[in-house]
């Protein structure tokens, strides 16, 4: 069974270009949600989507940023006109479920798309 | 917004000490989650706590939810050199499943 996946693994963009991150979930899950994490820093929430819904976005940069997870097909985190401050570590979770109204379903976590940005 | 904040940030200990975070949330949560990143990985889940004052263990882990569900803490006895890595605390709130992450805490362990 396979687990999260993402890629690329590493991905570098020159400063204008376009990055897409893709991220495949677990079999079974309807549930992706994406985070970023800047060196020696936390887990930063961007937005949380099922398929062909995105449900919180509060997370995402108000521009540049868009998230989609299509019927078919992975999730896609694209960022337009990279800028050096995007180069940061993307890593994709996904879920079975969200909560079953009492606890919330644990994440499993991709490996990440670790961003660099020249 | 809600902010869930962890110390202490690095902990430098000797194989063999204790080793305990703690993480504190400025609002209630729904429950809290705890998870593990080894360097250069990616967090992996160790246990999710719901009740209030819950206490949960794994094998040397301890991990504890406080009365007013606000803050909680993880406890590791007898440091290993396999326990080096940075500890999470992730809180929810209400039905959304959305994890607010801590900012970690970075263990070392000297052999």
């Amino acid at each position: 069974n396979a687990g999260v996946m993402q890629n690329p693994r590493h991905l570098v963009r020159r400063r204008g270009q376009e990055a897409r991150l893709r991220c495949s979930p677990m079999k079974g899950h309807s549930h992706v949600y994406w985070y970023r994490q800047l060196p020696e820093e936390g887990l930063k929430f961007m937005v949380y989507l099922q398929k062909e819904n995105i449900i919180d976005e509060s997370g995402m940069p108000k521009e540049r940023f868009s998230a989609e997870f299509p019927k078919e097909g992975p999730s896609i985190l694209r960022i337009q006109q990279v800028v050096r401050g995007d180069s940061a570590a993307y890593f994709c979770a996904s879920s079975q479920y969200t909560t079953d109204g009492r606890s919330s379903y644990e994440q499993y976590f991709g490996p990440g798309t670790r961003l660099t940005v020249t | 917004g809600q902010q869930v904040m962890q110390i202490p940030q690095y902990q430098h200990v000797q194989e063999g000490e204790d080793f305990t975070t703690y993480c504190n949330s400025s609002t209630t949560l729904s429950n809290i989650q705890w998870y593990k990143q080894r360097p250069g990985g990616h967090p992996v889940f160790l246990i999710q706590l719901v009740k209030s004052g819950e206490v949960k263990k794994q094998k040397r882990l301890t991990f504890q939810f406080g009365e007013a569900k606000k803050n909680s803490s993880l406890h590791i006895t007898a440091t290993q050199t396999t326990d080096v890595g940075t500890y999470f605390c992730a809180g929810t709130r209400g039905n959304t499943g959305k994890l607010i992450f801590g900012q970690g805490t970075t263990l070392q362990v000297k052999p």
